[in-house]
């Protein structure tokens, strides 16, 4: 079965800074990665997805993602971080064609300091 | 915003009894799909609907079930409340079942079973 794991449950960064969000995955057949933000009280909006083709995935509000496959991993990242970015960040995973069900890590809290 | 509505926003239930939570996807999209976010917990997949049909189950049990309308509402409906159903249940729709799909998510219905 496909894993998803989110190993920082906090991360914290300077307003201007450069971020990052880690994810790294398990599946046993082709990895659909995704990310999703949420705002408090709201539901999760959609940031980026790698499907297949270059490993550098660009996405919503400046946000980008490096799919890497020898580790596994699907790290979210902006080159500057702005406060308005804090929030809580999902990576999800479908291992197609093998499993139809979308599984979400426990999330990872960015707060963005002035 | 998304286009996906769900009502109502809060609930509170005693141990035993039944909810029906309900849920609005957008206009044209054909799958609906069902989540349990704990407190600090990323979403759960609980079932997902296309076309009407249930098309793939998590781990929940039969007392979890939902129906889908043809108007594009759905129903997520749990007999036998217990303790632990306390928890943000998210509806999520998107256009088809390609499995890259990008999932549009409603804001979310707060259970609380007392």
């Amino acid at each position: 079965a496909q894993s998803v794991a989110q190993p920082e449950d906090q991360v914290n960064v300077a307003e201007g800074n450069p971020l990052t969000v880690k994810c790294t995955y398990s599946v046993s057949g082709n990895p659909y990665l995704f990310w999703y933000v949420q705002y408090p009280n709201r539901g999760l909006q959609f940031l980026l997805k790698y499907i297949t083709g270059d490993n550098l995935v660009k996405g919503s509000y400046g946000f980008e993602a490096e799919f890497n496959k020898s580790q596994t991993s699907f790290h979210l990242k902006k080159p500057s971080a702005l406060v308005s970015d804090s929030a809580l960040y999902f990576c999800a995973v479908r291992d197609v064609p093998l499993d139809d069900k979308i599984i979400f890590g426990k999330g990872t809290r960015l707060h963005i300091l002035p | 915003e998304t286009g996906v509505t769900q009502s109502p926003t809060h609930l509170i239930k005693t141990r035993g009894q039944q909810v029906t939570l309900r849920c609005s996807s957008q206009s044209g999209h054909n799958t609906v799909s069902w989540y349990q976010q704990a407190l600090g917990q990323g979403p759960q997949f609980i079932f997902q609907y296309y076309r009407e049909e249930e098309n793939g189950r998590g781990n929940f049990p039969p007392r979890f079930s939902g129906l889908q309308f043809p108007n594009y509402s759905s129903e997520l409906n749990v007999n036998a409340l217990e303790l632990d159903d306390s928890a943000l249940y998210l509806c999520a729709s998107s256009l088809d079942l390609r499995p890259g799909d990008e999932q549009f998510f409603g804001p979310g219905t707060r259970l609380t079973v007392l």
